[in-house]
């Protein structure tokens, strides 16, 4: 079965550097989304990308954000100045959205630690 | 903005037993969509179960059944006959039917333990 692959899992990065997590959502999804889980809270909304435009994004996803589908396959979020509170397990999801009970697959996540 | 609670931070189960996760919600929305979703250690989230809030009629995928209350906004997961791969952290997630928005909203996961 087609699965959201995510690179890398884990990501060490020095506060205030750029980090860039990359995911390959399924083939013929449209829907590409990214969420965030810190440590021992919820799994939260960040940004839904379609059409190579955000369609949505939560009040997370500031201008240290953005987001990019730079070929055909990947999809990419680029946090521009790390901060110690962006540590996070980082997912990926993608949707067909042929209609809206069509689930989110998820990728494994990437682990982020900011140092 | 809607909210989702999972009360129950672990619960345990013996081997072919069955358990129940509680999930409760709130939205002032008429039509939206549920889902459970299941996290193994260290692997992806994978859809368990989904319920439609117009449907009626509980959801149900094999040993995995869904308890759904619109009135209550209560939509919980029962499990039947758990087996050791059920062992997983179980989200609850909400997302609209109508107005574009397509973010799925989460509580914070109920860890299930499968015991011998």
């Amino acid at each position: 079965e087609p699965e959201v692959t995510q690179t890398p899992s884990h990501q060490v990065t020095q506060m205030g550097q750029e980090v860039i997590l990359r995911c390959v959502p399924i083939s013929n999804h449209l829907y590409f989304y990214w969420y965030r889980q810190i440590l021992g809270q919820k799994v939260e909304f960040l940004v839904s990308f379609y059409n190579n435009e955000i369609s949505e994004k939560s009040e997370i996803f500031d201008d240290q954000f953005s987001v990019e589908r730079p070929d055909g396959s990947n999809f990419t979020l680029k946090i521009r100045s790390t901060k110690l509170e962006d540590s996070a397990m980082y997912f990926c999801a993608s949707s067909v959205r042929e209609n809206s009970n069509q689930p989110q697959h998820f990728g494994d996540g990437t682990r982020l630690s900011i140092l | 903005a809607q909210t989702v609670t999972q009360s129950q931070p672990e619960m345990s189960v013996q081997e072919a037993e069955t358990v129940t996760l509680s999930c409760t919600y709130d939205t002032s929305e008429s039509d939206y969509y549920l889902f459970w979703y299941k996290q193994p250690p260290s692997r992806q989230m994978i859809l368990v179960i989904r319920q439609e809030a117009y449907k009626q009629q509980n959801a149900t995928e094999n040993r995995f059944s869904v308890n759904f209350q619109k009135a209550a906004k209560s939509f919980s997961l029962k499990i039947s006959d758990s087996q050791l791969g059920d062992a997983a952290m179980y989200f609850c997630a909400y997302r609209s039917a109508w107005g574009g928005s397509e973010k799925l909203v989460f509580g914070k996961g109920t860890k299930l333990t499968v015991n011998p």
